[in-house]
């Protein structure tokens, strides 16, 4: 089955520094590439996903990179802000997204410091 | 708004109890999903649904079993409460056919065995 690696487990940065986080999938076949935040104690929840027909997305201070050559994507956040710190989670699936079973890499906690 | 209420935050079980973990979603969605998550390992699918009555393994269903009598309500069942069961049980949902394959999870349900 699919399996997701995702670095680093643990990022600090300062306010309005950028924040980088990779993930590694396996299957090739994998075409739908989700990123979920988590609050502390709330749910998880969507922030932006890439199909691989794109190479790149981006929603306002949030971007994910996909190279499907070598099987990774990224999610960069600019000008980062306190209320950006969370768990991120990546995941990976096949089947276009609607219909589809996903496999989440093991979460980053990101910490903004003001 | 799509609601997903899983009807336990938090649980107390002994073991060998058997255990019952109940989700409902509002929103008409024909996937289902119950998601495991522990501190390091991410989110790991253990059951899903795709319709009434159908049920497929996720990547950890040992000792889990599932039941989707209604489209709404997806639930988990502990059969027999391990300690090494203790965790964040998250249910989520998504529209079969959609535009995106966002999963909307519920608030979770911490369940811990004595």
């Amino acid at each position: 089955g699919e399996n997701v690696e995702q670095h680093p487990s643990t990022l600090s940065v300062q306010e309005g520094d950028s924040a980088v986080i990779k993930c590694t999938y396996s299957d090739s076949a994998s075409n739908y590439f989700p990123w979920y935040k988590q609050e502390l104690g709330k749910r998880p929840q969507l922030i932006i996903d890439i199909r691989s027909n794109v190479g790149e997305k981006k929603d306002q201070r949030i971007a994910v990179t996909l190279n499907k050559t070598a099987k990774h994507f990224s999610l960069h956040i600019t000008e980062t802000q306190p209320e950006d710190s969370a768990v991120y989670f990546c995941a990976a699936s096949i089947g276009g997204g609607s219909n589809y079973k996903l496999t989440f890499g093991k979460g980053t906690l990101l910490t903004v410091n003001p | 708004d799509v609601k997903v209420t899983q009807s336990s935050r938090y649980l107390v079980k002994r073991t060998g109890e058997k255990v019952f973990l109940e989700c409902v979603q509002d929103m008409d969605h024909e996937n289902m999903f119950w998601y495991r998550q522990d501190p390091g390992l991410g989110l790991r699918l253990i059951y899903f649904s795709y319709d009434v009555k159908m049920k497929e393994k996720g990547d950890i269903p040992e000792g889990y079993s599932v039941s989707r009598e209604k489209k709404e309500r997806f639930s988990l069942i502990l059969e027999s409460a391990s300690t090494n069961q203790t965790s964040m049980y998250l249910c989520a949902s998504s529209l079969l056919g959609g535009l995106t394959g966002e999963l909307f999870f519920g608030e979770g349900s911490r369940l811990t065995v004595l």
